[in-house]
């Protein structure tokens, strides 16, 4: 079925940078993609960004373009996400989703980030 | 950019109600809708993928309709586990824009 499990919370300073992880498990890593998703508290749902397991093709949010890079490694099955030159906007829980079937079915359990001097 | 409007935004219901929760595209995306459900601090769970196709698990009282640019879920007999938050996303182009959401509430 598969599993997604991240890294955990962070608490970084403004203009600082995160990289948060994404470990697969439970299936074939190369054969789907990951998105990111963040939501910040008490909003909705805001698409990041989507990265290819198979090549690394990556698409990104025109938002964040220039901020964020999404990369895998393969051998040890896991995604991650950066994010430079924090602002407190960026404070948000963080998720991985793999995209099956044009859908997000499987989930990571979220990392909270918070941006705060 | 596709836009996502889902209505209501918030909704008060009963258990054993029947609940509809409507999603509309600011163009046509064929059938590449999909809903989740979110509960209070946890990750969204897939229900419906392109538009009518029950997520393995799910309970069959979800149901997913429409094509084109206008979508509803329906839950036909409400379950206290069923209170939460709803979001339809499309899937034919990035972005891949989710709707604000439709809480559910008692």
């Amino acid at each position: 079925q598969g599993q997604l499990v991240q890294s955990g919370d962070e608490v970084k300073k403004p203009g600082a940078s995160v990289k948060v992880s994404c470990k697969a498990s439970g299936y074939t890593f190369t054969n789907y993609g990951i998105n990111w998703v963040r939501q910040a508290p008490g909003q909705g749902l805001a698409w990041m960004g989507w990265i290819s397991a198979r090549d690394g093709n990556t698409k990104y949010a025109q938002n964040l373009q220039g901020r964020v890079t999404m990369t895998t490694d393969t051998s040890t099955t896991t995604a991650y996400m950066e994010l430079k030159t924090l602002t407190s906007d960026d404070t948000a829980v963080y998720y991985c989703a793999r995209l099956k079937s044009d859908a997000f079915d499987v989930w990571g359990q979220g990392t909270l980030v918070t941006v705060s001097s | 950019d596709i836009r996502m409007t889902q209505s209501p935004s918030s909704l008060s219901a009963s258990v054993g109600d029947r609940v509809t929760i409507t999603c509309r595209a600011s163009q046509t995306i064929s059938n590449f809708l999909n809903w989740y459900q979110q509960k209070p601090g946890k990750a969204p769970k897939l229900l419906i993928y392109r538009a009518s196709t029950l997520q393995s698990g799910v309970p069959s009282r979800f149901s997913g309709s429409g094509s084109g640019t206008d979508f509803a879920l329906t839950i036909s007999s409400l379950q206290p586990e069923d209170f939460a938050t709803y979001y339809c996303q499309q899937s034919h182009s990035t972005p891949l824009i989710f709707g604000g959401g439709t809480k559910v509430e008692i």
